[in-house]
């Protein structure tokens, strides 16, 4: 069965550094999205994306973050200067349109 | 605007026993409705969705959850817990927009245990 990937799994990153998280949805999957969990929060909108362009974003999703579909089959959230707040639980996900999105593993990204 | 409350953080159960867990929504349009489970160390997995059909609504593993406009909610039961049932449920909600893509809107979550 088709699913959704992300890497890494875990990521360490240094306060100010730039991240990248990654992920490859669905392939036949229209619509793309990035969602995070605080630890001990609820999991949170962060961006959508269709026909190569955002299509709803969240207040959390400010200048920081940016995402990129470069190659057709990757979807990447890149966040430029991290902050300790940044540190959660990174789910990428995918849909077709009409039906249940997809969720992948998930990154735990974590600033010191 | 659109939001979800799951009441209870954790809820445990007996192995055998009924689950019930609780979800309210508020939504300024007819909603979608969704229930997912969260393994250990696993993405979200969709267990079941209510999308205007039936307002009973079967999903996996045997769980089932009620759409009941009345008192805006979508609670999720399954008859008989077992171990295997242990593990984090989110409820979610999704107005117009949907079908095109639009985003899912979760609550707190629940953890449920289940106790031999």
């Amino acid at each position: 069965e088709p699913e959704v990937t992300q890497t890494p799994s875990h990521q360490v990153t240094q306060m100010g550094q730039e991240v990248i998280l990654r992920c490859v949805p669905i392939s036949n999957h229209l619509y793309f999205y990035w969602y995070r969990q605080i630890l001990g929060q609820k999991v949170e909108f962060l961006v959508s994306f269709y026909n190569n362009e955002i299509s709803e974003k969240s207040e959390i999703f400010d200048d920081q973050f940016s995402v990129e579909r470069p190659d057709g089959s990757n979807f990447t959230l890149k966040i430029r200067s991290t902050k300790l707040e940044d540190s959660a639980m990174y789910f990428c996900a995918s849909t077709v349109g009409a039906r249940e999105q997809y969720f992948g593993p998930g990154t735990r990204l974590t600033v010191t | 605007a659109q939001s979800v409350t799951q009441l209870g953080s954790h809820v445990s159960v007996s192995e055998g026993a009924l689950v019930l867990l609780r979800c309210n929504y508020s939504s300024s349009v007819p909603p979608y409705l969704f229930w997912y489970v969260q393994y250990p160390n696993q993405g979200l997995q969709l267990l079941l969705k209510y999308t205007s059909a039936a307002t009973l609504v079967k999903g996996i593993n045997g769980f089932e959850a009620e759409f009941k406009k009345s008192e805006t909610s979508f609670h999720l039961t399954k008859p008989s817990a077992h171990m295997s049932d242990a593990a984090e449920y989110f409820c979610a909600v999704s107005g117009r927009g949907y079908n095109q893509g639009g985003k899912l809107i979760f609550g707190q979550g629940t953890e449920l245990s289940v106790k031999p």
